[in-house]
């Protein structure tokens, strides 16, 4: 098993670039989530999905965009990148709720210049 | 208050010895706590859960102090290789932010 993947690894962008960021989970979990790390202010949640086909907005939504393409996969769009978005972005999964377990994918470093 | 507050260290431990890091949490409805380990320029990874009645995992024992509202975690007999960031998580259901990170204990292991 891969358990989380995500592409790509790092991305330099020039502001109002749009990009799309990759994760999938071959552990058939059921929920989904997007993060961003950034120094001094932790992990902070973005959007989630806790089943195929719903997604809700965490603590730092705006600006991005999600897509639960199907159980494995969960997809981060951003459509006019700004620097405030450099930061790296971790997707994670878990077999049930968020009370569960969350097993994290090896990130993506974006810097927008 | 914010909601979840960590010390962020760094805490320089002599190797063998032990250490304690608390975490407290600011929201009584609280459902579900972890630790948290991630290693520089990594992915956090589960380290344990904790539980009311607390549990301990080899050399490391969790705690929740839910009166307290704080959750602590104990390293015994410490090796070079606990060297990390230990993060502490909190879930709360039904919630935008229902999943609170704190920002995180340095840990150095000193040979």
């Amino acid at each position: 098993n891969a358990g989380v993947t995500q592409t790509p690894k790092f991305q330099v962008l020039k502001t109002g670039q749009s990009m799309t960021l990759q994760c999938a989970q071959d552990m058939n979990h059921n929920s989904m989530y997007w993060y961003r790390q950034d120094p001094g202010m932790g992990l902070r949640l973005i959007y989630y999905s806790a089943s195929e086909g719903t997604t809700d907005k965490g603590e730092v939504p705006n600006g991005y965009n999600v897509s639960r393409l199907n159980k494995r996969e969960f997809s981060l769009r951003l459509e006019s990148a700004a620097p405030s978005q450099t930061s790296v972005y971790f997707c994670a999964s878990s077999e049930g709720s968020s009370t569960e377990t969350q097993y994290f994918g090896p990130g993506t470093r974006l810097l927008v210049l | 208050r914010k909601e979840v507050e960590q010390d962020p260290g760094p805490f320089n431990v002599p190797e063998g010895a032990t250490v304690a890091f608390n975490c407290t949490y600011s929201n009584s409805a609280s459902q579900s706590f972890f630790w948290y380990r991630q290693d520089c320029r990594k992915e956090p990874k589960l380290l344990m859960s904790v539980y009311s009645s607390g549990n301990e995992d080899g050399r490391f024992t969790a705690q929740l102090n839910r009166a307290s509202q704080y959750i602590s975690l104990l390293i015994r007999d410490s090796k070079l290789s606990d060297s990390a960031t230990y993060l502490c998580v909190v879930n709360q259901e039904n919630r935008d932010d229902k999943i609170i990170f704190g920002k995180g204990t340095r840990l150095h292991i000193l040979p």
